[in-house]
């Protein structure tokens, strides 16, 4: 089946640096790819669409210039969180479609990203 | 708009059956159903497409009711390996491909 591969699975960072997640499709190519955010005990929230060699779409309310995507190739995604804060503290999972809609979305395990 | 799942939470013993609900404001084109155990990925269940689909695999089956923007999930004879919190996740357009996923609903199963 299709395998989506994200890294790191978690992270610990200091208020005010950078953190860089990536997510792989390992077995087959991605053109889109999606972005979520996961607070406890809530549910996903789409951050964002990230689009083969183009730019990323956001959700209302999503600043673009704290959450940096860039999808350079058809496997692999980047999503950046800039001038981390504790507020941004929370599970970040992307995933991926294998062809066009209908077909299940893939999650890469997720990345427990805390601020400190 | 994030459809509302019902109910929130539900706690079964081993064997009993199960229905969870997810409405829509808007009109639908699919349905999906994912599970999702604590700090993992969720893992897809099943996708329901408009057209009064019905499907399922083993215990668990599922409808879509296009016309009340509603699908249900059912749970027959649970086991423990249910436990989990699972979610709708929603399509409004062919093609859109984003999913919309709803408030969520935790089963935890008992022996």
């Amino acid at each position: 089946g299709a395998v989506v591969s994200q890294h790191p699975s978690w992270v610990i960072c200091k208020s005010g640096t950078s953190v860089k997640i990536e997510c792989r499709s390992l077995d087959f190519q991605a053109t889109t790819m999606f972005w979520y955010r996961q607070f406890p005990k809530q549910s996903l929230m789409l951050m964002a669409t990230s689009n083969e060699g183009s730019k990323a779409t956001y959700e209302q309310g999503v600043e673009k210039d704290k959450f940096l995507i860039n999808h350079a190739s058809l496997t692999l995604s980047t999503l950046t969180v800039t001038s981390a804060h504790p507020e941004d503290s929370s599970f970040y999972i992307c995933s991926a479609r294998i062809g066009a809609g209908f077909a299940p979305l893939h999650f890469g395990n997720g990345t427990r990203l805390t601020v400190t | 708009q994030q459809p509302v799942q019902s109910p929130q939470a539900v706690i079964l013993r081993e064997g009993e059956d199960a229905v969870i609900n997810c409405s829509s404001s808007k009109a639908l084109y699919s349905v999906h159903w994912y599970r999702q155990k604590h700090g993992e990925a969720p893992v897809f269940l099943m996708i329901l497409l408009k057209g009064g689909e019905q499907k399922g695999h083993e215990k668990i089956s599922a409808s879509f009711n296009e016309k009340k923007q509603q699908s249900s999930l059912y749970l027959t004879a649970s086991q423990l390996s249910y436990s989990g919190t699972y979610f709708c996740g929603t399509e409004r357009d062919f093609g859109n491909e984003k999913l919309t996923f709803g408030t969520g609903t935790r089963l935890t199963i008992i022996p």
